[in-house]
């Protein structure tokens, strides 16, 4: 079936460090989404990104499209000991919304 | 804080109970969904409604049965569960069913099934 395959899988960082996932589609997707999950929490939405080369940025969260619509990336820099969580892009497939498997991402302070 | 609540947050039963749980809505969307959230695992589309009509079932087993009463109330019936069905369970709604909407999730359900 469709997926969205999401690297990498785990990352643990200093704080004050940068920190990227990237999102990969062999199809070309209409838009992709982003959401963050904190620990013990649930999917929380981020931001949709629609047209090709698009980037968009939320303070130290910048996420970009690629060119051919199949890849996305979200990179934080200098993050936080508030950025922990897992981080899930999610893509349409007709009507379906297929999540990836997401980045944990862990700050060490 | 989202809008969509979720009864109740955690559940044990046993293989051969029946139980159910329970999402609301109040954000006025006219899309519900179901999702598993396994350990190590995607999240897992399982049911969509659209205007109270399923719209999807992700052959999903027919030991999980949805209920959709109204545009605000979304219902999982489970029976005769088996252990590897514990996960957690989240309720999502959306404007609409369709590409470009976002989903709200509820906090979910953590079933344990023993």
């Amino acid at each position: 079936g469709q997926q969205v395959m999401q690297i990498p899988q785990y990352q643990h960082v200093q704080e004050g460090e940068d920190f990227t996932t990237y999102c990969n589609s062999s199809t070309t997707l209409s838009n992709i989404q982003w959401y963050k999950q904190r620990p013990g929490g649930h999917p929380v939405f981020l931001i949709q990104l629609v047209k090709s080369g698009e980037v968009k940025k939320q303070k130290r969260l910048t996420f970009q499209f690629g060119e051919a619509k199949k890849n996305s990336s979200l990179h934080i820099t200098a993050t936080q000991t508030t950025d922990v969580g897992t981080y899930f892009c999610a893509a349409q497939y007709g009507n379906k919304l297929v999540f990836g498997a997401g980045t944990i991402l862990r700050v060490k302070s | 804080e989202t809008g969509v609540t979720q009864t109740p947050r955690h559940l044990v039963m046993g293989m051969t109970n029946k139980k159910s749980l329970k999402c609301e809505q109040h954000l006025g969307h006219n899309a519900m969904y179901w999702y598993k959230q396994s350990a190590k695992k995607p999240l897992e589309l399982m049911f969509v409604y659209s205007l109270e009509e399923r719209v999807e079932n992700n052959s999903v087993p027919s030991r999980f049965s949805p209920e959709c009463p109204n545009s605000s109330h979304l219902f999982l019936h489970l029976h005769t569960l088996q252990p590897e069905d514990s996960a957690l369970y989240l309720c999502a709604s959306s404007q609409r069913w369709g590409p470009y909407y976002e989903q709200y999730f509820g906090p979910g359900t953590r079933l344990t099934v023993t």
